[in-house]
């Protein structure tokens, strides 16, 4: 069966640090990534997405940014973290753009 | 603006009861439907799945109804339990060739009372 893994489960940072947050995916070959960012009692908002290895397509423009070195893992970076982007980071896989998202347990991220 | 502390809808029923979830779609073009359940702290688990070509789709305690004329698409959740407590979301699902991307609704809170 198929499984997602994102760590860390939480992450307190300062603002100007870098940021890296892995995810990776068992069980399954050549699949869809997506990482979603949830503000706190809000819906959530995508991030980045790939569907292959080396591409990613960016939804908002912003600090962050995501690259895909192996066909099952995704991460999501930032060389200098603002307030704002505190949240919880969603990673999630799917078989293809028209068919369901799994997720991982989520990263919560608070810059201070 | 929107307010610091946006409040979700919410919904609180009593165990044993049925819940009904609603969602207003944007998009006409949507075809492919999704609702999920998070629980705090947790990443959101997929609970049933609907695609345009039909308007009711039943899983174990749970249907969903869509309406394309109005573009609404609900969830009933049968004998609710506490363990059913936590947000609900929508997705809807459209674009075109490789760009179809699921956008998702705000979220319902659902509170089971025992």
């Amino acid at each position: 069966s198929q499984t997602i893994h994102q760590w860390p489960a939480t992450l307190v940072q300062p603002v100007g640090s870098p940021l890296s947050l892995e995810c990776t995916v068992e069980g399954t070959s050549n699949p869809n990534l997506y990482w979603y960012r949830q503000a706190a009692g809000r819906g959530l908002q995508l991030l980045f997405y790939s569907v292959g290895i080396g591409q990613i397509s960016s939804e908002v423009p912003q600090n962050l940014s995501a690259s895909r070195p192996q066909d099952r893992q995704f991460i999501l970076s930032s060389k200098k973290l603002l307030l704002s982007d505190s949240g919880f980071y969603l990673c999630a896989w799917s078989v293809s753009t028209r068919e369901k998202l799994f997720f991982g347990s989520g990263t919560q991220l608070s810059v201070l | 603006g929107e307010s610091v502390g946006l409040h979700l809808p919410t919904l609180s029923v009593q165990e044993g009861d049925n819940s009904i979830i609603n969602c207003a779609y944007s998009n006409s073009a949507s075809d492919y439907f999704i609702w999920y359940k998070q629980e705090s702290g947790k990443g959101p688990q997929f609970i049933i799945d609907i695609r345009s070509n039909m308007d009711k789709r039943q899983g174990q305690r749970v249907t969903v109804l869509l309406n394309k004329t109005v573009k609404h698409l609900s969830l009933q959740i049968a004998a609710t339990q506490p363990g059913d407590s936590a947000v609900y979301f929508c997705a809807e699902n459209f674009g075109g060739g490789s760009n179809y991307k699921l956008t998702f609704g705000k979220g319902t809170l659902l509170t089971v009372n025992p």
